[in-house]
């Protein structure tokens, strides 16, 4: 099993719509969780952290389920800047290394 | 202005050719990271640095080898590229706290021919 694994889609919705998309991860160890965006041949940015409580950044909503082991990420009103590829990051407590997840292929449609 | 540079932003080089991937930081940060991306995959960390201690993965081929000669610079070896080792090298730094984000440069698009 991966440690973390995300749809890899592509998820292809029209302008305006509402997308979510979750991220597993199998270490119950993890500490820290991120959603990063990446365009095509670019590098990943940062999109937002996921705190526990879940948080709220404009139209983008992320929360983290520990139970479940899931985060998931919520995007409002899609713009058609939104197509990019969202990637769900992971750090296990006390580690270094970050695990990316293969990332879910998003494309918003007019 | 970029706080973490690689150079070149494209490399082309021939199959078993030695190559060199260069990354530079204003940063400061203490940990630095060496991920490989192929095409529709995700980045797969090939190894990194805190402060001058390695950590290899274990599943990182010996082709590839990196250097640290200070806080700034980190650079990747690939000493026979083969046609698979095509793929975007992305380099990234990192405070250790545990909550600050990785920084990424803008990677290195390698064709190994």
């Amino acid at each position: 099993r991966k440690e973390v694994e995300q749809d890899p889609g592509p998820f292809n919705v029209p302008e305006g719509a509402t997308v979510a998309f979750n991220c597993t991860y199998s270490n119950s160890a993890s500490q820290s969780f991120f959603w990063y965006r990446q365009d095509c041949r670019k590098e990943p940015k940062l999109l937002m952290s996921v705190y526990s409580s879940g948080n709220e950044d404009g139209r983008f909503t992320a929360q983290l389920n520990r139970a479940s082991q899931y985060i998931s990420l919520l995007i409002r009103d899609s713009k058609l800047s939104d197509s990019a590829t969202y990637l769900c990051v992971v750090i296990a407590q006390g580690a270094q290394k970050l695990v990316f997840g293969q990332g879910t292929r998003l494309t918003i449609n007019p | 202005d970029a706080m973490v540079i690689q150079n070149p932003r494209y490399q082309v080089t021939q199959f078993g050719k030695p190559v060199t991937l260069s990354c530079s930081q204003t940063l400061n940060h203490n940990v630095m990271y060496w991920y490989q991306q192929k095409s529709s995959q995700a980045p797969k960390l090939l190894f990194h640095y805190y402060d001058k201690d390695f950590n290899n993965e274990a599943d990182t081929p010996d082709n590839f080898q990196s250097r640290r000669p200070n806080t700034s610079f980190c650079f990747l070896d690939i000493r026979s590229p083969g046609l698979g080792d095509t793929a975007m090298y992305l380099c990234a730094t990192r405070n250790p706290d545990g909550k600050e984000k990785l920084f990424f440069g803008s990677g290195t698009q390698l064709s190994v021919l």
